[in-house]
């Protein structure tokens, strides 16, 4: 079975651009949630999203944005970048009895 | 929101040592877990506990959650450079879940050969 991948590994962007990941999830998982991982805060939990719907928001501004699509695709917006949004923005899919989270390997992203 | 503090916030050994890391909290939790996030990748789930004075192992890797279940600590035998990575605890993840799911901080582990 395939893992969770995310697209783009790495991404540099300059301040005040918008920016979109991607996150495929693990065939048959329903539930994807996104976090954002930096040296200073660790991993922080932004959203989850089940069934195209929004059920868990983290504290973020609304520069982060979300959506899932039918096939439990997701992606991620932030817009107006800033300095402090550089990090390590990871998904995660769950599902199986335990709803076990499975993440990706991240997307990198740089903010000059 | 459930905070975890976790302990050290870093550690370098040499192979064959032993460690133990630990993962504290004030808040009761259900369930705990643990990952190892090796770098350039995602976090990969180890365990799972959920009974108060539950322990865990996984063949070098000894993992016991407290009797209160505010805490739990992860204890590596005879570690080994594959051993490396960063540690992280958090509350089982909760699909949907009013409360907010926040991760420690993490114990950077270094094993040098």
């Amino acid at each position: 079975k395939a893992g969770v991948t995310q697209t783009p590994r790495y991404l540099i962007k300059t301040r005040g651009q918008q920016v979109t990941l991607s996150c495929s999830p693990i065939s048959g998982h329903r539930s994807v949630s996104w976090y954002q991982q930096t040296p200073g805060q660790g991993l922080q939990f932004l959203f989850e999203y089940f069934s195209e719907t929004q059920r868990n928001k983290g504290n973020f501004p609304g520069r982060f944005s979300g959506r899932q699509f039918s096939n439990s695709r997701s992606e991620m917006n932030v817009s107006t970048l800033e300095l402090g949004d550089s990090a390590l923005y990871l998904c995660a899919s769950s599902g199986g009895a335990r709803e076990t989270q499975y993440f990706g390997p991240g997307t990198r992203l740089l903010v000059l | 929101t459930q905070l975890l503090e976790q302990s050290p916030q870093f550690l370098s050994i040499q192979e064959g040592e032993n460690l133990t890391v630990y993962c504290n909290s004030s808040s009761v939790f259900s369930s705990l877990q643990w990952y190892r996030q090796e770098p350039g990748e995602g976090p990969v789930l180890l365990v799972t506990v959920v009974t108060g004075g539950e322990v865990k192992k996984l063949k070098r890797l000894t993992f016991q959650f407290g009797d209160a279940r505010k805490d739990s600590s992860l204890h590596i035998t005879a570690a080994q450079p594959g051993d490396t990575g960063l540690y992280l605890c958090a509350p089982e993840f909760q699909p949907g879940g009013s409360e907010k799911l926040v991760f420690g901080k993490g114990t950077k582990l270094t094993v040098n050969p």
